[in-house]
């Protein structure tokens, strides 16, 4: 049962354009969510968050944005750049009382010059 | 530097021979965790702590040991290896106070890559 669903495998985007990435999830007690970004041969690094009693936060090019009765997320990355090809990850800790971590299957995203 | 360190990097071993991977944090986190991504599973929980003698299963503990004797290390233990292990591990910590363990940004290692023939 896939609490956290990442239906984009893969996104390519040209360099300078949004990058809209995609998360939903089953569980309507999550009320925090992370997104994550990973290289190859590297750890996964934390980008950005959200709790459950915003709809929207911003850093920088980065903002997510929480739709709480769609169940939906999506990270928005504005300009897009060379460097931001990575694979990314959504994830949704809990619920309260629950130490868990789920993770979505991940999106990769390239960034075309 | 703060980091999560695991070793080995790469292992490739045979069916049934007990081996241990290392997790250790510099950081002084109280939450610890392990995961192992496959392809189109993304990343899976296998156990986490959020103290030292405190662990619980994550979503795929099965097959998997841990323990958290010290507050630094947080070891991944499979006693009998089997095939469907094969997968890319990383360790996690994350500070764990302020309200909420698995809320909190975690910090990842660089993965330990298993074979197991």
């Amino acid at each position: 049962d896939q609490q956290v669903k990442q239906n984009s495998p893969s996104l390519s985007v040209q360099e300078g354009r949004i990058s809209i990435l995609n998360c939903d999830y089953t569980n309507s007690m999550f009320d925090y969510f992370l997104w994550y970004k990973k290289y190859p041969a590297e750890g996964p690094t934390f980008l950005i968050s959200i709790s459950s009693i915003k709809d929207k936060n911003e850093d920088g090019r980065f903002t997510v944005f929480l739709n709480k009765s769609a169940k939906h997320l999506s990270l928005h990355i504005v300009p897009s750049q060379p460097g931001d090809s990575a694979v990314y990850f959504c994830a949704a800790p809990g619920p309260l009382g629950n130490e868990k971590l789920t993770f979505g299957t991940g999106t990769r995203l390239t960034i075309i010059p | 530097e703060a980091q999560v360190t695991q070793n080995p990097r790469y292992l490739i071993t045979v069916t049934g021979k007990k081996l241990t991977v290392t997790c250790s944090q510099n950081m002084n986190h109280e939450y610890m965790s392990w995961y192992r991504q496959d392809p189109g599973l993304g990343l899976r929980q296998i156990y986490y702590s959020m103290n030292v003698e405190v662990t619980d299963k994550g979503d795929v503990p099965e097959g998997y040991k841990v323990s958290r004797k010290e507050k630094r290390n947080f070891p991944l233990i499979l006693e009998s290896p089997s095939p469907n292990q094969t997968s890319l591990y990383f360790c996690a910590s994350s500070p764990g106070t302020g309200g909420g363990y698995s809320n909190q940004p975690q910090h990842f290692g660089d993965g330990t890559r298993l074979s197991i023939l």
